[in-house]
């Protein structure tokens, strides 16, 4: 069985300033994904990033980047220069490789961008 | 492509109704994800299809909980007879085909309040 655990319920962070949301995931599975999504206050998840355990490079897209640790199974969420708009819930998912498709969810960190 | 379209956004039933919550894929994605969001238990997998097959429906709480694929654009959860603990915010997602794509999309999901 997978597991995902976010030990951050909550986050403040300021605004222009960098963050890190801790995520750490637990599989006996050499082959897996992890991701991370974005829940705003409005309801929607939003798929920001993704790192497959193979992948010998950090993941990075535009501001998100994923600071991925294998042999310490953790897969942190960093935001550079945050913004206003960031406030939100931070969910880590991991899905293993094979005939499960599903994602397992951590539960999630509420990050707050102070002005 | 419009994304993952659920309906409807809210709803607010009487314990003892049915309930039936759309989803419609995103077109193309071969996998599709029923999910229930409660502050209690965060993301749960309900059940997910692949190719309209129902592939794993241990996730679905109850036998008052079930689940249709009539096709590949369309799918239906319906909960009969509700209560209020079905309360919690339903999310379909779903997903290309392997290698063609890694993400799970997500619709906007549907708030359901039964009291």
């Amino acid at each position: 069985a997978q597991k995902i655990t976010q030990t951050q319920p909550g986050m403040f962070v300021q605004e222009k300033e960098a963050v890190t949301l801790d995520c750490t995931y637990d599989t006996s599975d050499q082959s897996y994904g992890l991701f991370w999504y974005k829940q705003p206050s409005s309801g929607e998840m939003i798929f920001l990033i993704y790192q497959g355990s193979y992948d010998e490079q950090n993941a990075t897209e535009g501001r998100y980047s994923l600071n991925f640790q294998k042999a310490r199974k953790s897969a942190n969420l960093v935001i550079s220069a945050s913004q206003l708009g960031d406030s939100a819930m931070y969910f880590c998912a991991m899905r293993v490789t094979g005939s499960a498709r599903q994602l397992t969810f951590g539960s999630g960190t509420q990050l707050t961008v102070l002005p | 492509d419009a994304g993952v379209i659920q309906s409807p956004r809210h709803e607010v039933t009487e314990m003892g109704q049915e309930v039936t919550l759309r989803c419609k894929p995103i077109s193309g994605h071969d996998y599709l994800f029923w999910y229930r969001q409660t502050m209690m238990r965060g993301l749960e997998l309900l059940i997910y299809f692949n190719n309209n097959v129902p592939i794993d429906d241990s996730g679905m709480p109850e036998d008052r909980f079930s689940a249709k694929m009539p096709n590949a654009s369309f799918s239906t959860l319906k909960i009969q007879p509700s209560e209020p603990r079905d309360s919690a915010v339903y999310f379909c997602a779903s997903k290309g085909p392997w290698g063609g794509g890694t993400e799970a999309f997500f619709g906007q999901g549907t708030r359901l309040t039964v009291v």
